[in-house]
């Protein structure tokens, strides 16, 4: 058990850039989530895969931000056209089966929009 | 939508001192964990305690899941127990965290 890992752990780019991030899951864990995390808060939860398929997505979200799980492993976040106020910790977790188990988060990536 | 609130929001102690973080929340979950942030912003799994009492080495929680609270009891705090904890709760398949406890240990 490696645990899950995120890549890049820092990324500083300028307004308008597309980024994308990686997470790999715990691998036997189905289930996969995204949470940001703004300085001073708690994080928030952003969305989740029930293996490849998308399950929920928070208003959070908006339509310049997408993620996948094609193949029910890793799974990418792509941010369009960065904003300053996208500047956030993004976090993934995972778990092994839904209903309240237990979630498990990797160290994050630290976005800057410069 | 569910609230978490967590109590106090800061903490100074001196080392070797005891405390007690509070989570309450405002409606049923399925679970509830506690996390320790990191300086780098790792969060570390502490407890997974739907309910009853954990107790690992210095660190125990309880939850009063009837009553829709939590208590992380600290002991004999060293400086590396500095750090934000988070109370995050479960419903309907996502994490609800709080915003947080900041501990401050002294040397």
């Amino acid at each position: 058990d490696t645990g899950v890992s995120q890549d890049p752990r820092h990324k500083i780019t300028k307004r308008g850039q597309n980024v994308t991030f990686r997470c790999d899951p715990i691998s036997e864990h189905n289930r996969l989530y995204w949470y940001r995390q703004t300085l001073g808060q708690g994080p928030e939860f952003l969305t989740y895969f029930q293996n490849e398929a998308q399950l929920e997505k928070s208003r959070l979200l908006s339509d310049r931000f997408s993620a996948e799980r094609p193949k029910g492993s890793f799974s990418t976040l792509e941010i369009q056209r960065t904003e300053q106020g996208d500047s956030a910790m993004y976090l993934c977790a995972s778990s092994l089966l839904g209903g309240g188990s237990q979630q498990y988060f990797g160290p994050g990536t630290r976005l800057t929009v410069t | 939508g569910i609230q978490v609130e967590q109590s106090p929001p800061d903490l100074i102690l001196q080392e070797g001192a005891n405390s007690t973080l509070r989570c309450n929340f405002s409606d049923s979950v399925n679970n509830l964990q506690w996390f320790h942030q990191n300086p780098w912003g790792q969060l570390i799994n502490l407890f997974y305690i739907p309910s009853g009492t954990k107790q690992n080495g210095r660190l125990s929680a309880t939850t009063v899941a009837t009553e829709r609270y939590s208590l992380l009891y600290i002991s004999s705090s060293q400086t590396t127990d500095s750090g934000v904890y988070f109370c995050a709760v479960n419903r309907d398949d996502k994490i609800i965290f709080g915003k947080g406890t900041r501990l401050h240990i002294l040397p």
